[in-house]
């Protein structure tokens, strides 16, 4: 079963950066497709970026509120995903979830969704 | 840009009842892509339906999701006491606002 451990989360100052990472184990590292979410306090979940496999070309995306401000990494040779934010802002401030955004497969049909998480990390950020 | 919009806002059933939740897609889209999680307090998301109907690995039969296009429906046909929680519905890299289901 997969397993998902995120770490790195704190208090930061507006304008900050932090790194918040993501440990990986009990799947295949390297074919998976990996997600961050995040969670505001007291509101919904909203996408924040992704990053695919090297199979398919490891593209990157992010959702507008963030680009050019975080950047999504991995490493697959210690099965780790990175988030690395920078230019804080007080709305950043929720807490961050990795998660699979596994392909389901069957036959020529595949299927999506985010079906192993970690338990979150915890960023806010306040003066 | 894809909105989802979730309804009701709230539930309020009793254990035993049957819960129906709505997704709305601003835009016609692939069934493949939509999904169906379920929070509970200070928890992470769990996986429920993906592909618009297809259950996750170890989500009891009770859970079904139906819909395709525009519409897309989430039930449970028969509320157990673990089921009041928040549901959320996403079609790749948006989610709806959430639907509460609370105890009535």
């Amino acid at each position: 079963e997969g397993q998902l451990v995120e770490s790195g989360g704190g208090l930061v100052k507006p304008g900050g950066s932090l790194r918040l990472s993501c440990a990986a184990s009990g799947f295949i590292f390297k074919n998976a497709w990996m997600t961050w979410v995040r969670q505001a306090p007291g509101k919904g979940l909203e996408w924040v970026g992704r990053v695919k496999s090297e199979s398919y070309g490891g593209t990157i995306e992010y959702t507008a509120p963030v680009r050019g401000r975080f950047s999504i990494s991995r490493d697959d040779s210690k099965n780790m995903l990175n988030l690395d934010m920078n230019s804080l802002k007080t709305e950043d401030t929720a807490v961050y979830y990795c998660t699979t955004e596994t392909r389901f497969s069957y036959g020529h049909k595949v299927y999506y969704g985010m079906d192993v998480w970690g338990q979150g990390t915890t960023v806010i950020v306040s003066s | 840009e894809i909105v989802l919009t979730q309804s009701p806002g709230t539930l309020s059933l009793s254990p035993g009842d049957r819960a129906t939740l709505s997704c709305r897609v601003s835009q016609s889209v692939s069934s493949y892509y939509l999904a169906w999680y379920q929070q509970k307090p200070g928890q992470a998301p769990r996986l429920l339906i993906y592909g618009a109907s297809r259950r996750a690995n170890g989500i009891p039969d009770r859970f079904s999701g139906s819909g395709s296009g525009t519409d897309f429906t989430l039930t449970i046909s028969r509320l157990e006491p673990e089921d009041f929680a928040v549901y959320y519905c996403q079609q790749s890299e948006t989610f709806g606002q959430g639907t509460k289901v609370e105890i009535k």
